[in-house]
């Protein structure tokens, strides 16, 4: 069955340094996504990807973010200078289409800033 | 801007016994999805079941249904026949429902209920 699958599964990094995590999506899929789970609160919606560029993005998703579809197949999340707070995991997600409401999750990757 | 609250933090089960969780949201969409997730410990989240907000009918996967009340905002998912491997969070979450591009899809959650299936 198709997956959603992300790398790192767990990075640490000290704060100030840059941190990409990539995604595989599902590969007919046209909608990508990331989600952000500070450990012990709730999913939270970062950015939402269309058509090679931004759809939406939430408070959350400042400068220090960014997201590119380089190859066509990975998804890429880039944080420019970490923060402790930043620590987290991050999940990517794909959908097929427009009409289709069901998002695909990949098995996260989590973020530990020292 | 919409909202979706889960008032159970955790909940227990014994094994082959049913269980509701409760959600509730607030949007002033009349378009939309509603979505069960699970997270086990493995953390993937998984989709347990869907709900489109036009459909009267309960949505229902095996084990799994819904009782959607439009009206009052709630959506409960119940597990009838509980087994082990339903021991996970379980999260509660609204999509709205829109044909513009991929503006539609962001996923608003709720903070999600423990639930343990005891033997």
């Amino acid at each position: 069955e198709p997956e959603v699958t992300q790398t790192p599964s767990h990075q640490v990094t000290q704060m100030g340094q840059e941190v990409i995590l990539r995604c595989v999506p599902i590969s007919n899929h046209l909608y990508f996504y990331w989600y952000r789970q500070i450990l012990g609160q709730k999913v939270e919606f970062l950015v939402s990807f269309y058509n090679n560029e931004i759809s939406e993005k939430s408070e959350i998703f400042d400068d220090q973010f960014s997201v590119e579809r380089p190859d066509g197949s990975n998804f890429t999340l880039k944080i420019r200078s970490t923060k402790l707070e930043d620590s987290a995991m991050y999940f990517c997600a794909s959908k097929a289409g427009v009409l289709t409401g069901e998002l695909f999750f990949g098995e996260g990757s989590r973020l530990t800033v020292l | 801007a919409q909202t979706v609250t889960q008032s159970q933090p955790e909940m227990s089960v014994q094994e082959a016994e049913t269980v509701t969780l409760s959600c509730t949201y607030d949007t002033s969409e009349s378009n939309y999805y509603l979505f069960w997730y699970k997270q086990p410990p493995s953390r993937q989240m998984i989709l347990v079941i869907r709900q489109e907000a036009y459909k009267q009918q309960n949505a229902t996967e095996n084990r799994f249904s819904v009782n959607f009340q439009k009206a009052a905002k709630s959506f409960s998912l119940k597990i009838s026949d509980s087994q082990l491997g339903d021991t996970a969070m379980y999260f509660c979450a609204f999509m709205k429902h829109g044909i513009r591009g991929g503006s539609q899809g962001n996923l608003i959650f709720g903070k999600g209920t423990k639930l343990s299936v005891k033997p």
